[in-house]
């Protein structure tokens, strides 16, 4: 999507933290998502935040959302070799359809 | 637990042919969608649904269409498929407006 902007690759090592970084544009998106791809899998919902929300924490994922300069990040802390895929990050336009991001392919190395 | 299926994980078909991909939702979901997935451009809206028998382009509905004939079912179809439609194709469900959509495992179509 080109209107969401997102790096390719990011490697990080084992038990280091990961940070996934997006850009959107439509600043009505009422949610801001991302998605997690898992090898030969689907997406899956990873977490969101509510785009009145600054913060938002759930275990080992740190969500954090400027709506000024319209940039969500993605921090995975203690990053382990099951977190290694493609992240998406998407935006609201409407109430029906998500906007993608081309997504941040994630290696782990040991 | 939701779950969308799609008919094929792999298909490989030829340049002209008429292509179907079906997907199945059990959750009831009013809302059904299509995209396709290709490297660096991550995914792309082809067609949506909102309703039985209702439809909505998407960002690039050039080459396909779809059909929702009941809630849980919806087919893109490729009237004559060319090279530059191999793509891994994913089928996806929502309700409401939370947005949260349930992807099923994606067909990868190869045309040759």
């Amino acid at each position: 999507g080109e209107d969401v902007e997102q790096s390719l690759f990011l490697s990080v090592r084992e038990g280091d933290s990961s940070v996934i970084n997006c850009t959107y544009t439509d600043s009505s998106s009422t949610y801001l998502y991302w998605y997690k791809q898992e090898p030969g899998a689907g997406l899956q919902l990873l977490t969101y935040i509510f785009s009145n929300m600054d913060m938002k924490q759930d275990q080992r994922l740190t969500v954090l959302l400027n709506k000024k300069d319209k940039h969500l990040s993605l921090r995975i802390a203690d990053t382990q070799t099951g977190d290694s895929a493609i992240y998406f990050c998407a935006e609201t336009p409407n109430d029906y359809k998500l906007s993608f991001g081309a997504g941040t392919t994630v290696t782990v190395r040991a | 637990d939701v779950k969308v299926t799609q008919s094929s994980r792999y298909l490989v078909k030829r340049t002209g042919e008429k292509v179907f991909l079906e997907c199945v939702q059990d959750m009831d979901h009013e809302n059904m969608f299509w995209y396709r997935q290709d490297p660096g451009l991550g995914l792309r809206l082809i067609y949506f649904s909102y309703d039985v028998k209702m439809k909505e382009k998407g960002d690039i509905p050039e080459g396909y269409s779809v059909s929702r004939e009941k809630k849980e079912r919806f087919s893109l179809i490729l009237e004559s498929a060319s090279t530059n439609q191999t793509s891994m194709y994913l089928c996806a469900s929502s309700v409401g407006q939370f947005n949260e959509q349930f992807f099923g495992p994606g067909t990868r179509l190869t045309v040759l």
